[in-house]
């Protein structure tokens, strides 16, 4: 089982600021990424999900980027508003099987 | 479209009772996946099915059994609770193997659990 690594823990912004994290995976037999949103209270709801690498995939003001030869992924969040504070997981797909290993995740807090 | 069902939402449970957490899902996916979430662990994986009668174990699978009788539904069993059990439960699913490329998974609202 390969360990899915996310930094940083946590995350206080500025309201309009913009900020971004990182995902790290081992790089060797790469399948697929998933990024998630977890509001407190709430059940995750996938962002992105990443196969290729140099992939970019882009929902309104949140991108992600995925580089699979160096084993990371990038989310970034653009003009941050109180309503982003959740915590963002990413998942890795074990290859040969059907498991994803999720990250501890990075927790996002913004401040009006 | 209820998405996927988990009960009971919130249990507390005594040291070496058993009981049953509910999942289903009304979407007709394959696969599906059952997380134990503990503060700054993340989400770790218990058992997961690709389909109605084939389960498999995950990360952490010791203390559950699961069975998968029907393609609706994944309940996972636990016998002789723990202390160690305490923790939040949640269940997923996806369509296909492409599907859950394509789509990512869809949880349920999550059963917390504790153990005393």
């Amino acid at each position: 089982i390969l360990n899915v690594e996310q930094s940083p823990q946590s995350l206080h912004v500025q309201e309009g600021d913009s900020t971004n994290f990182t995902c790290s995976f081992p790089s060797s037999n790469f399948y697929a990424l998933h990024w998630y949103r977890w509001e407190t209270a709430k059940s995750p709801e996938a962002l992105f999900v990443m196969t290729l690498n140099g992939d970019e995939k882009k929902k309104g003001r949140i991108s992600a980027t995925l580089n699979t030869k160096e084993g990371y992924s990038y989310l970034y969040i653009k003009g941050s508003q109180p309503e982003d504070s959740a915590t963002y997981l990413c998942a890795r797909r074990v290859s040969g099987t059907y498991k994803y290993i999720f990250g501890t995740g990075t927790r996002l807090k913004v401040l009006a | 479209n209820a998405g996927v069902t988990q009960t009971p939402k919130f249990r507390i449970l005594k040291i070496g009772q058993s009981m049953t957490l509910q999942c289903a899902q009304d979407m007709n996916h394959n696969y599906m996946y059952w997380y134990r979430q503990d503060p700054g662990m993340g989400l770790k994986l218990i058992y997961y099915s690709v389909g109605a009668g084939i389960t498999d174990k995950g990360e952490v699978p010791n203390g559950y059994n699961v069975s998968r009788s029907t393609t609706e539904d994944f309940p996972l069993r636990l016998e002789l609770a723990a202390p160690s059990q305490t923790s939040v439960y949640f269940c997923a699913s996806s369509p296909s193997t492409m599907g859950t490329e394509s789509y990512g998974y869809t949880f349920g609202s999550g059963t917390r659990l504790t153990v005393v």
